[in-house]
């Protein structure tokens, strides 16, 4: 079976500070990995993903994450955070071997203090 | 440019009762799911269908039903609401192809007293 782990609830990061949510995920096979970002009352939207390639993505918004297989993690980041960020992260993977499954973490909330 | 769409968006049920939540994509995507959002759990995936014609358990499938109705559609009911069925429901789809992202609806939020 396939899982992800988000091991904070939450961050708290100053306006300007680099960021880093967490994600560890364990997969049969190579896994696509996801972050999706969730504001108020609002749906997921998708930030970046890693196929395949390059283990540093960039995505939406000034954020990137690095693929890292022999840690088994893909973490969130960006270099200068703006209170504009503060909203639910989640961290996503579906592995080819499990059909189209796609398991989500428990989502971490960051919070970007002026 | 609609994406997906979920209907209702708000549901207050009695325990016992039945109810029909609906989500149409216009994306022509192949798979389509349904997730639950509660606190401190995250995602949650119900059921999924992986294309027309096919549906699949996920990992809480029990009190739920689901109809893939076309390749536009794809319903989720609940026989007979229980309280523990309080939540934010998400209906999602995602194109054909193994690195395909899923674009998500507005969400339902269900309360069931």
């Amino acid at each position: 079976a396939q899982s992800v782990a988000q091991p904070e609830d939450q961050v708290n990061v100053a306006e300007g500070n680099p960021l880093t949510v967490k994600c560890t995920y364990s997969v049969s096979g190579n896994p696509y990995l996801f972050w999706y970002v969730q504001y108020p009352n609002r749906g997921l939207q998708f930030l970046l993903k890693y196929i395949t390639g390059d283990n540093l993505v960039k995505g939406s918004y000034g954020f990137e994450a690095e693929f890292n297989k022999s840690q088994t993690s893909f973490h969130l980041k960006k270099p200068s955070a703006l209170v504009s960020d503060s909203a639910l992260y989640f961290c996503a993977v579906r592995a080819p071997l499990a059909g189209n499954m796609l398991t989500f973490g428990g989502g971490t909330r960051l919070m970007v203090k002026p | 440019n609609a994406g997906v769409t979920q209907t209702p968006k708000f549901q207050v049920l009695k325990t016992g009762q039945s109810m029909t939540l609906q989500c149409a994509q216009d994306m022509n995507h192949n798979s389509m799911y349904w997730y639950r959002q509660d606190p401190g759990m995250g995602l949650r995936l119900i059921y999924y269908s992986a294309s027309e014609g096919t549906t699949d358990k996920g990992e809480v499938p029990n009190g739920y039903n689901v109809s893939r109705l076309n390749k536009r559609e794809f319903s989720l009911r609940l026989e007979s609401a229980a309280p523990s069925q309080t939540s934010v429901y998400f209906c999602a789809s995602r194109a054909l192809g193994q690195g395909g992202e899923a674009f998500f609806g507005q969400g339902t939020r269900l309360t069931v007293v």
